[in-house]
């Protein structure tokens, strides 16, 4: 029973397509994150959603659109890839405000050729 | 500048070595600190929180914040193969739920 699931793990695929990762948690958090994580592993964070709601929304091009369906789900949807997209997405939950810290999923690996 | 620097490393250290990592940050308003771990081609997963300054310990790890050099660092005593993987640190402000990370640390604990 995995607490933060995404789907798929590995994506490769061609500039220009559209691809969506999956988020599921089953912790019961109110707050859900996507977070990019480059080549020399850094990671910083994407997006951030709060009971369905968009509160944090960085400098990501237009082409990123997250949706949360509930507050279980949270997905990322990315039009007409590009090289720099490669890299390892990973969603991420936790309690909002003084609650929880971040709980992680196992990333989703992406691979634009 | 990013609000938060790491040593990238790698550091490699015999198997029972005393392990220190640290990170430096710029940001006064950080209030929660974190050290995450993560394993090759896994998520990383929290392993000690702190609020403000001071020291927590759990088992064979300690971290340590200093707010008045914005400093903070993790040790971990008798240090394990299995200890081997890559040391993220990253803190955030009151209020806020996002986090900001160090770059990380790679870390080999040679048997």
């Amino acid at each position: 029973d995995t607490a933060v699931s995404q789907t798929p793990k590995y994506l490769v695929t061609q500039m220009g397509n559209d691809k969506s990762i999956k988020c599921e948690q089953n912790l019961g958090h109110d707050t859900m994150y996507w977070y990019k994580q480059d080549s020399k592993k850094f990671l910083k964070i994407m997006f951030s959603y709060n009971n369905k709601e968009l509160i944090i929304n960085e400098t990501v091009p237009n082409r990123f659109s997250p949706k949360s369906p509930d507050k279980a789900h949270l997905n990322l949807h990315i039009n007409s890839l590009e090289l720099g997209d490669s890299a390892v997405y990973f969603c991420a939950s936790s309690q909002g405000g003084s609650g929880t810290e971040a709980f992680f999923g196992q990333g989703t690996r992406l691979t634009v050729v | 500048q990013k609000e938060v620097e790491q040593d990238p490393g790698p550091l490699s250290v015999p198997e029972g070595a005393i392990v220190s990592l640290n990170c430096t940050y710029s940001n006064s308003a950080f209030q929660y600190f974190m050290w995450y771990r993560q394993y090759s081609r896994k998520g990383p997963e929290l392993l000690m929180y702190t609020y403000s300054s001071g020291n927590k310990e759990d088992g064979r790890f300690t971290a340590q914040v200093d707010k008045s050099s914005k400093y903070i660092s993790l040790f971990i005593r008798d240090s394990q193969p299995s200890d081997s993987a890559t040391y993220l640190c990253a803190m955030r402000v009151t209020g806020a739920n996002n986090l900001f990370f160090g770059t990380g640390t790679r870390l080999t604990v040679i048997p």
